[in-house]
């Protein structure tokens, strides 16, 4: 089955750049999506179509996509970004698949 | 706003069916383009697709649970509920519904509603 894999793990100080990578064979033709999930609460979208953001969310956090890798970049990092990270595409028959998350611990 | 909001048993016996509602307000679940998914979390891991499903009824399911899962909607309520049969305890998880515009993305999610799977 499609696999998307993610670090288990990104550290960084407050103030600092964090980079979440997402890989997949498929990611080339597929857009990928991003959410952040803090303990006890609902996952929240923070990026759709590889680097578009909802409204409302602040513009430290972007996305980009380079072959079979798409990055979330979080710019600035605060005490409250830190969270677990899921990223979300589809396989070649429209199935829905999430990455296995990565825990973002600002230091 | 649109709000979605997850009911249901908490609890469920072994080889028993879990069923679940979602009840959306704010937004006609009829809205055009919108599909309607639910998704699961299992205590301390990751999030997996169970299904989603169109207004109209056209449906598609995770190929791993395809065998034991039944997504409907029921336009009039505004609702759209969620059966999976022969549980286990594997199947003991925080259940969360969404929208799913486009089949793409998830957003907004609800609460989440924790099923446990025992005897």
């Amino acid at each position: 089955s499609y696999e998307l894999t993610q670090p288990p793990s990104v550290s960084v100080s407050p103030g600092q750049t964090a980079r979440i990578t997402c890989s997949g064979d498929a990611l080339p033709n597929q857009y990928v999506h991003w959410y952040h999930q803090k303990p006890g609460q609902a996952p929240v979208l923070v990026i759709f179509k590889d680097s578009e953001r909802p409204s409302g969310l602040p513009e430290r956090f972007s996305g980009s996509s380079s072959g079979t890798t798409v990055t979330l970049t979080i710019s600035a990092v605060q005490a409250e970004d830190e969270a677990d990270y899921y990223c979300q595409s589809t396989d070649s028959s429209g199935n829905v698949v999430f990455g296995g998350g990565t825990k973002l611990t600002v230091l | 706003q649109l709000h979605l909001q997850e009911s249901g048993p908490g609890l469920v016996k072994p080889s028993e069916t879990l069923s679940l509602t979602c009840t959306v307000s704010g937004a006609s679940i009829s809205s055009s383009n919108y599909y309607w998914g639910w998704i699961r979390q299992p205590p301390g891991k990751g999030l997996e697709w169970i299904a989603s499903i169109y207004y109209s009824g056209s449906t598609y399911y995770n190929p791993s649970l395809k065998s034991r899962v039944t997504i409907s909607v029921d336009t009039s309520k505004n609702q759209f509920s969620l059966k999976l049969s022969s549980v286990t305890a594997a199947d003991t998880a925080v259940y969360y519904c969404a929208r799913h515009p486009g089949g793409d993305w998830f957003d907004p999610w609800g609460q989440g509603t924790l099923v446990t799977v025992s005897s």
